[in-house]
This record gives C-alpha cells, sequence and structure tokens, in this order.
C-alpha cells in the first residue's frame, strides 16, 4: 500500500492569514484527491487533480498536484473560521478499488 | 436525491453485544464502500460492493465484522461481539462505476462507542 504523509499534522492560524499544507509520497499517482471533514460529518470531496503540475482553484483554495505526481498542495488564501476543519488527501486504485487516505491535517481559524 | 444517509448517526453499546448500521446510496450509485475511521485517523477502507456482490474486503474486516447488500441498494454493516477497540466512526460511500475513481459521495457516519 502506497503510503500519503501529509503536515503539518496540526495547524492553529488567525483569521486572514494564508497557509499551505502538503500531501507527499514517494510512490507516484494517477490522481490524488482532496476532502475536507468537519466534525461529526463525513468527508467531503473538494477537488481531484490528475496532470502533473495542474493547479485548480476552488475560491481562496488552491491545489497543486506536483509535476512527477508524487505530491500536492493546498494553499487557503485569507483563511476565515469556516475553513476549520480536517483536510484529507486520498488516492484511488491502492489495490482495493476504495480510496486510501492520509492522517489529514487538522486545521483550526482563530476570529 | 438527499445523498448517502446512514442510521444511526449514534450508538452506543456494551461491550460484546451485537450492533448493526445501515447505509442508504445515492441511488443513481452502483459501487457502496465501507470505512473506519479512529481518533487521529484518516478513514480505513473495509470492504466494497458493486451492485450486491462484495468485490473486496480489507484485512481490517476480522470475521466479526459482516456487510450485505442483498439487492444492490442499500447496505448493513454488522459487528459481532463488540470490543472496545472497535469504536470509531464507520463511514459508508457511494459512486457510479462508469465515475471512474472520481465520485466519491460520504454519508455522515454512524459514531459508535462500546463500553
Amino acid at each position: 500500500t502506497q503510503l500519503l504523509e501529509q503536515s503539518p499534522q496540526f495547524l492553529s492560524i488567525q483569521e486572514g492569514e494564508n497557509l499551505t499544507v502538503y500531501c507527499n509520497s514517494s510512490s507516484v499517482f494517477s490522481s490524488l484527491q482532496w476532502y475536507r471533514q468537519e466534525p461529526g460529518e463525513g468527508p467531503v470531496l473538494l477537488v481531484t487533480v490528475v496532470t502533473g503540475g495542474e493547479v485548480k482553484k476552488l475560491k481562496r483554495l488552491t491545489f497543486q498536484f506536483g509535476d512527477a505526481r508524487k505530491d500536492s498542495s493546498l494553499h487557503i488564501t485569507a483563511a476565515q473560521p469556516g475553513d476549520t476543519g480536517l483536510y484529507l488527501c486520498a488516492y484511488a486504485g491502492g489495490g482495493a478499488d476504495g480510496l486510501t487516505f492520509g492522517k489529514g491535517t487538522h486545521l483550526i481559524i482563530q476570529p | 436525491d438527499t445523498g448517502v444517509s446512514q442510521d444511526p448517526r449514534h450508538k452506543i453499546t456494551k461491550r460484546g453485544q451485537n450492533v448493526t448500521f445501515r447505509c442508504d446510496p445515492i441511488s443513481e450509485h452502483n459501487r457502496l464502500y465501507w470505512y473506519r475511521q479512529t481518533l487521529g485517523q484518516g478513514p480505513e477502507f473495509l470492504t466494497y460492493f458493486q451492485n450486491e456482490a462484495q468485490l473486496e474486503k480489507s484485512r481490517l474486516l476480522s470475521d466479526r465484522f459482516s456487510a450485505e447488500r442483498p439487492k444492490g441498494s442499500f447496505s448493513t454493516l454488522e459487528i459481532q461481539r463488540t470490543e472496545q477497540g472497535d469504536s470509531a466512526m464507520y463511514l459508508c460511500a457511494s459512486s457510479f462505476s462508469l465515475s471512474g475513481n472520481y465520485g466519491y459521495t460520504f454519508g455522515s457516519g454512524t459514531r459508535l462507542t462500546v463500553v
């Protein structure tokens, strides 16, 4: 099973600040997905990145897939308290026809 | 369609009891997945159905766990003789096979506490 390492594990910042979280592996992926999970809820798909070097934007969120398709990053501009949650990266095709997740980054945006 | 529904949302049970959870997927989705998530971890794959056929089971799925999807619609996950280590969030997700590796929708989960 290919391992996804997410960093940092925890991040607490003030509203209005920018931040970047990372999803790294030594393996090459055909695609990676990013999810956000709020306490007591299931993960919600934010984006799927497919092409090496690809950049996708979702309002204040910018997702990048590494050129070698081994890593991905999520950058949030002007963070808001509503961005608080667990950010998970995942890949499909890990031999089980399901998703394999990283441990996630717990993000807290303080007002 | 209201998305993926899971019932109950919370379950507290005594060690040794049996519990059963239900998942109703999005009606057009033919694939259904069960995951388990413990505190501080990402979800871990348990098992997967395409229509009514259970096609894959993780090593995490011990013989105390059984899942069914009898008519290719809703699914149940049963845990027999629960142990404290079974305490976790159990998540169900569904997708449509022609969407490939994309298009997973998760339910809100069932939080199991074994006391």
